[in-house]
């Protein structure tokens, strides 16, 4: 059974450090690339970007380019998303994803869970 | 950049009735295009892919269609369980969603 497993809920200060983490299984890890989405509260799904986790390539949309980093780790079958410095405004539901790519696109067949991430004073 | 728009932005209707959902692209996407359902509190789950093709386990009461900027996602009978919030999304992009909701 394929499944990702994100790491649990955080609670943060404006200006900390942060790195979340999604563990996948149930398949050949390096085999999909993997993605992270964004939800902030009650609104909808944002892409931020993926990552080809065989060779660490990395893709971001230009909304988050230089605002978070990506990575992965394929020994362990985990994929990062950390920021250096948080913001109020990254508070928000994130999520991540296995990309299928089809002939010219790709899709996200597979989630995590999620993880809360809050930024607060 | 390639924008989605979906309309409506809510659909109330009871269960048994058909539910039509629209989106469309600033552009032609050929039919790449995919649906996804989301309940509160979980995560979104693909609906369909390539615009038509139903994803692994979803059943045939969802259907979706379309091609080049107009697609449409129809729920031919729903389910108590059907009312959520779907979104369309081509490559990076999403469309912001519609709420389906029980009347």
């Amino acid at each position: 059974e394929v499944q990702l497993v994100q790491s649990g809920a955080e609670v943060k200060k404006p200006g900390e450090s942060l790195r979340i983490s999604c563990k996948g299984s149930g398949y050949s890890f390096t085999s999909y690339w993997i993605s992270w989405v964004r939800q902030m509260p009650g609104k909808g799904l944002e892409w931020m970007g993926r990552i080809d986790p065989s060779d660490s390539y990395t893709n971001y949309s230009p909304s988050f380019q230089g605002h978070v980093t990506i990575s992965a780790d394929k020994s362990i079958s985990t994929a990062y998303l950390q920021w250096s410095s948080l913001k109020a405004s990254d508070t928000a539901m994130y999520y991540c994803a296995r990309l299928f790519f089809t002939l010219t696109s790709y899709y996200f067949d597979y989630w995590g869970q999620g993880t809360l991430v809050t930024v607060s004073s | 950049e390639i924008v989605l728009t979906q309309s409506p932005a809510t659909l109330s209707l009871s269960p048994g009735e058909r539910a039509t959902l629209s989106c469309r692209a600033s552009q032609s996407v050929s039919s790449y295009l995919a649906w996804y359902q989301q309940k509160p509190g979980q995560a979104p789950r693909l609906l369909i892919y390539d615009a038509s093709n139903r994803a692994t386990g979803i059943p045939a009461r969802f259907s979706g269609s379309g091609s080049g900027t107009d697609f449409t996602l129809t729920i031919s009978s729903l389910e108590p369980e059907d009312f959520a919030v779907y979104y369309c999304q081509q490559s990076g992009t999403f469309g912001p969603g519609t709420k389906v909701d029980i009347k």
